[in-house]
């Protein structure tokens, strides 16, 4: 399995705190994604990114921002969570450009509940 | 703007029965994936198809390409119950690029019956 660990597995949270989901790979890959997976729309790319402090939007940016200040380590974060964005969070890695038509690889998922 | 559809969107069917997922595409792409998942779990790779004409096959499942159709198949042979999960297809939506970034279907939920 891919070296993929995503913290936490579990959350519940309130309306209008901020959140952040932490992804972290032991695989040293160059390109990391945050999905969101909801019922009826398969998986959504929220932001990916394709080196350290190089980020770019997916189909579902709105209302969420990322980082990744380290190779290892992709951050996504809800400024102020609103209950759409109950969800659950997945991420994934791939490797370089020249390992492009390799599949990406998927954490276990972060359960994302905003009451 | 890419999208991707499969069907059915919901699959019963009964062990040692044959069938086929669907998944069309609406613009050029040179990569799709499929993928599965099991309730509660994370998604594990099963295909990956690259070219015109490509044929994929692992135990019962075989995946094929169509670019020209923008139609992907998975075709499942002779079900066990073990197959039961959701299948996803998953295009690629850089099209000669290099990020990878994917436009999933919406998924088949398979459940195959004793």
């Amino acid at each position: 399995d891919a070296g993929i660990t995503q913290s936490p597995r579990h959350k519940v949270t309130e309306t209008g705190t901020p959140v952040t989901l932490r992804c972290h790979q032991t695989e040293n890959h160059r390109y990391m994604y945050w999905y969101r997976q909801d019922p009826g729309h398969g998986l959504r790319l929220i932001h990916y990114s394709y080196g350290v402090k190089d980020t770019d939007k997916g189909e579902v940016s709105d209302g969420y921002s990322v980082s990744r200040s380290k190779t290892e380590d992709f951050l996504l974060t809800l400024e102020s969570a609103t209950s759409s964005q109950t969800s659950v969070y997945f991420c994934a890695i791939s490797e370089s450009w020249r390992e492009r038509n390799q599949p990406q690889h998927f954490g276990d998922g972060t359960r994302l509940s905003i009451l | 703007e890419l999208k991707v559809e499969q069907n059915p969107l919901f699959l019963s069917m009964q062990e040692g029965k044959n069938y086929t997922i669907y998944c069309n595409y609406s613009t050029t792409s040179d990569r799709l994936y499929w993928y599965r998942q099991d309730p509660g779990k994370s998604l594990e790779s099963l295909f990956v198809l690259l070219s015109n004409g490509a044929v994929k096959q692992e135990g019962r499942l075989m995946a094929s390409l169509d670019t020209k159709a923008r139609l992907s198949t998975l075709h499942i042979t002779a079900a066990v119950h073990d197959l039961s999960a959701t299948y996803f297809c998953a295009v690629d939506m850089s099209y000669g690029g290099a990020t990878n970034k994917l436009i999933f279907g919406t998924g088949t939920l398979l459940a195959v019956q004793p």
